[in-house]
């Protein structure tokens, strides 16, 4: 079955300095991986997927994400924060092979200060 | 802005009433999907409709239903509320039935139920 950890519940960071967040997943297929993001009172948005290409991903506002096979992880990272980031940030994973859901991570909130 | 609009954006009823969301996906796309967002279970899918059909299911409750009509708007109807129920509920579409596809998702509607 498939399930997706998000390893750190809050990451504070300050502007300018490098963002990590971390994504372990599970899964009995070939997956889909997406990361979204959540601005307070906000829909979800799309920052970048993974769907058996190339395994560095880059996504929208400078971010991207590495799918690691051999350590079934796919962690997402800045180069530098904005405040902007400050958002709630979630890790997707989906077994379309399998014909199943989305499976949403816990989610991460980020803290940029200045 | 996504393009995926949803009303009532704040809804709050009293236990043991009905209430129907509804959800207008963005022009083109015939996939339409709803999660359930909440503090304990965070987000969780619940059930996709594509064009037209049923094309998954999630954790939905038997108490709730959901259905796509003719020009693809999609409601939501939650019956029998419980406490519980109050949660944030999103809808998403797609341009197709895989849920690899990029999903955009509305801006949500709050529920209360007292």
């Amino acid at each position: 079955a498939q399930s997706v950890t998000q390893l750190d519940s809050h990451v504070s960071v300050s502007e300018g300095t490098p963002v990590l967040l971390r994504c372990n997943y599970s899964s009995s297929y070939s997956p889909s991986l997406f990361w979204y993001v959540q601005h307070p009172n906000k829909g979800l948005q799309l920052l970048l997927k993974y769907t058996s290409a190339a395994t560095l991903v880059k996504g929208i506002n400078g971010f991207e994400a590495e799918f690691k096979k051999s350590e079934t992880s796919f962690h997402l990272t800045k180069p530098s924060a904005h405040m902007s980031d400050a958002a709630e940030y979630f890790c997707v994973v989906s077994e379309w092979e399998a014909g199943t859901a989305l499976i949403f991570g816990k989610g991460t909130t980020l803290s940029v200060s200045s | 802005d996504s393009g995926v609009t949803q009303t009532p954006k704040h809804l709050i009823t009293a236990t043991g009433q009905r209430v129907t969301l509804r959800c207008s996906p963005r022009s083109g796309d015939l996939s339409v999907y709803w999660y359930q967002q909440s503090l304990d279970q965070g987000l969780q899918f619940l059930i996709q409709y594509y064009n037209g059909e049923e094309r998954a299911k999630g954790n939905i409750l038997e108490r709730f239903s959901a259905q796509q009509f003719p020009d693809l708007h999609s409601e939501l109807n939650l019956s029998s509320l419980e406490l519980g129920d109050s949660a944030l509920y999103f809808c998403a579409s797609s341009v197709g039935g895989p849920q690899q596809e990029t999903q955009y998702f509305g801006p949500g509607t709050r529920l209360l139920v007292l």
